[in-house]
């Protein structure tokens, strides 16, 4: 079976720290697909990155970086310099190849203290 | 803009009433999903749907229906409201295909059971 493990429950910073959020993953299949996702005060969750399980560059979106490791099993999120408008819960997600079911992790919940 | 609505956002209602909860996306997106997202337990797939006349039983379909009619709209219906279905309810939709398609989710509906 499938597991998404966010050990960070929660996470509080004091803004323009880089914060790092953990996402650890549990697949047997070779072919899958890992998302992150945001969700602010305001509940909505917001698609933040999709990547497939064959793609292990980094990627590097605005102050936002993600770091992919199939050797241990990791989809970590980085932002650098943090702002307040950055707190929310983070989600972590897998998908297998040919299924629909996203697989969600528990979330960590970041603070960003101005 | 595409786009995903819920409605309504806020509902209350007595144990035993049934409640339909609308789900309509404007993506034109083959595949439709209802998740519920509770305190301790994330999100937790309820049904989905891979087209017209398409639904499936997700993990905790209990107590709840869904039928899906056309390509926009998947409404999810508690056929007796248990005060354990007191929740955050999402809809989310993406493309139809093996490739582990984003999904995306809509504002949520804020469900009390009383």
């Amino acid at each position: 079976a499938q597991k998404v493990t966010q050990a960070q429950t929660e996470i509080s910073v004091v803004e323009k720290e880089d914060v790092t959020l953990d996402c650890v993953y549990e697949t047997r299949d070779t072919t899958y697909y890992l998302f992150w996702y945001k969700q602010p005060p305001s509940g909505e969750l917001v698609f933040l990155i999709r990547r497939n399980s064959f793609d292990e560059q980094n990627e590097i979106s605005g102050r936002y970086s993600w770091n992919f490791q199939k050797s241990t099993s990791s989809f970590n999120f980085t932002i650098t310099a943090s702002q307040v408008v950055d707190s929310a819960v983070y989600f972590c997600a897998l998908i297998l190849q040919g299924a629909q079911k996203l697989v969600f992790g528990q979330g960590t919940r970041l603070t960003i203290n101005p | 803009d595409a786009e995903i609505t819920q409605s309504p956002r806020h509902k209350i209602t007595e144990t035993g009433r049934q409640v339909t909860l609308a789900c309509h996306q404007t993506w034109n997106h083959n595949n439709m999903f209802w998740y519920r997202q509770d305190l301790g337990h994330g999100l937790r797939l309820i049904h989905y749907s891979y087209g017209v006349q398409d639904t499936n039983k997700g993990e905790v379909s209990d107590g709840y229906s869904v039928s899906r009619s056309n390509t926009e709209d998947l409404p999810l219906t508690l056929e007796s409201a248990a005060s354990s279905q007191t929740s955050v309810y999402f809809c989310a939709s993406s493309e139809g295909g093996p490739d582990g398609e984003t999904q995306y989710f809509g504002p949520g509906t804020r469900l009390l059971v009383l």
